[in-house]
């Protein structure tokens, strides 16, 4: 069973669309939860770490919120610019590693 | 800084072949992670380490697999014998200690990876 698991796999937008991803985990003791973009070709790239419940965090078009068992992540009025894939991934307990969901690969169409 | 650099880009080996892949990791940073990515399995945590030492290895497919950390600045991961479902994406990222929880740390930072074909 995965511990982490994203949903959708793959979503198209229009230029101006808003729309979310999910991102939810079965892992108890969460110590944080990531958001990473990764570009084709590319390592990952750090976008919020969210620790507890009820917490947000926003920068440009995005918004990361945290539930007890899920993340999203909230993308306003998305350019082309914003396509990527979208890494969820958790830490917990006393792991120093990150455990990584499979990601959400999002296009957007001018 | 000039981040995680791991060399080389990319390679392209026979099946058999030994293959090793190597990081830097970012000055100060004190773990060490490597990771496989596929498109079937998505990021794969291989191994990492902790001031060098080697913590959890569990991820490491099997003995063709190894991986060290000789010091602080340098560190490889080797396959021998190389196979063809060894073809992924390597990544190798660090971090600075797990601080408080909002002081940022435990931020992975990765490098370009290293894409590995075995043929």
């Amino acid at each position: 069973e995965d511990q982490v698991t994203q949903s959708p796999e793959a979503l198209r937008l229009q230029e101006g669309e808003s729309s979310s991803l999910n991102c939810s985990y079965t892992v108890s003791g969460l110590r944080g939860l990531f958001w990473y973009r990764q570009d084709p070709g590319k390592g990952p790239e750090f976008l919020f770490t969210l620790y507890s419940a009820g917490e947000e965090k926003e920068k440009e078009r995005l918004k990361a919120t945290l539930t007890k068992k899920e993340s999203f992540l909230h993308i306003t009025a998305p350019k082309p610019e914003d396509s990527a894939t979208y890494l969820c991934a958790v830490k917990w307990g006393s792991q120093g590693n990150l455990i990584f969901g499979k990601g959400t690969k999002l296009s957007v169409k001018p | 800084d000039a981040g995680v650099i791991q060399s080389p880009r990319h390679e392209v080996t026979e099946m058999g072949q030994e293959v090793t892949l190597r990081c830097k990791p970012i000055s100060g940073h004190d773990y060490l992670f490597w990771y496989r990515q596929t498109m079937m399995r998505g990021l794969e945590l291989l191994i990492y380490f902790n001031n060098n030492v080697p913590i959890d290895d569990s991820g490491m497919p099997e003995d063709r697999f190894s991986a060290k950390m000789p010091n602080a600045s340098f560190s490889t991961l080797k396959i021998q014998p190389s196979e063809p479902r060894d073809s992924a994406v390597y990544f190798c990222a660090s971090s600075s200690p797990p601080g408080r929880m909002s002081s940022g740390a435990n931020v992975l930072t990765f490098g370009a990876g290293s894409r590995l074909t075995v043929l």
